[in-house]
């Protein structure tokens, strides 16, 4: 089954900078990329998801990018506020098989004011 | 439009002891799941359901069922309650086509502690 990297787990930033955050997959056949932001004791909410057909997708203040060849995607974050604090997940799914996403373990971003 | 409704939000249990957790969805999703969350370790799935009257294990089933009462209610049984089963348990909803597709919603989770 699908295998799902992220890294770091752990980002702390002055407000102000960029944060990126990267995740890695196994399965090649993984054509769906989502990001998803949980604020403490609230619930997961997806904030931006890619797929494979394209290299990269912008909403406003942040990116995915995905490099299929080498099968990693990650998020990046510009001029972070502390609102941007928050535990950042990425997944990998496959539409054209179990669609089941895969999570990443979670990365806790810890923005500084 | 409440999206997905889980209930409840907060539960104690004794070893051995059983509960159910509700989920129900008003989007008209197919697919619907249940994952639990702990500390480092991400969102692991647990059973999954792509349609009314289908289920399916996911990464760690073992401990637990679950029943797809209809089309927006899909619920997750503990029948004998272990301390490794302490977790915040979240519910959620997904379709293959439309606006929403493959894109997870999820309920308010539940946290759940076995003493």
């Amino acid at each position: 089954g699908e295998n799902v990297e992220q890294h770091p787990s752990t980002l702390s930033v002055q407000e102000g900078d960029s944060a990126v955050i990267k995740c890695t997959y196994s399965d090649s056949a993984s054509n769906y990329f989502p990001w998803y932001k949980q604020e403490l004791g609230k619930r997961p909410q997806l904030i931006i998801d890619i797929r494979s057909n394209v290299g990269e997708k912008k909403d406003q203040r942040i990116a995915v990018t995905l490099n299929k060849t080498a099968k990693h995607f990650s998020l990046h974050i510009t001029e972070t506020q502390p609102e941007d604090s928050a535990v950042y997940f990425c997944a990998a799914s496959n539409s054209g098989g179990s669609y089941i996403p895969t999570f990443g373990r979670g990365t806790s971003l810890i923005v500084h004011p | 439009n409440a999206g997905v409704t889980q209930t409840p939000k907060f539960q104690v249990l004794k070893t051995g002891q059983s509960m159910t957790l509700q989920c129900a969805q008003d989007m008209n999703h197919n697919s619907m799941y249940w994952y639990r969350q702990d500390p480092g370790m991400g969102l692991r799935l647990i059973y999954y359901s792509a349609s009314e009257g289908t289920t399916d294990k996911g990464e760690v089933p073992n401990g637990y069922n679950v029943s797809r009462l209809n089309k927006r209610e899909f619920s997750l049984r503990l029948e004998s309650a272990a301390p490794s089963q302490t977790s915040v348990y979240f519910c959620a909803s997904s379709d293959l086509s439309g606006d929403s597709y493959e894109k997870l919603f999820f309920g308010s989770g539940t946290q759940l502690s076995v003493l």
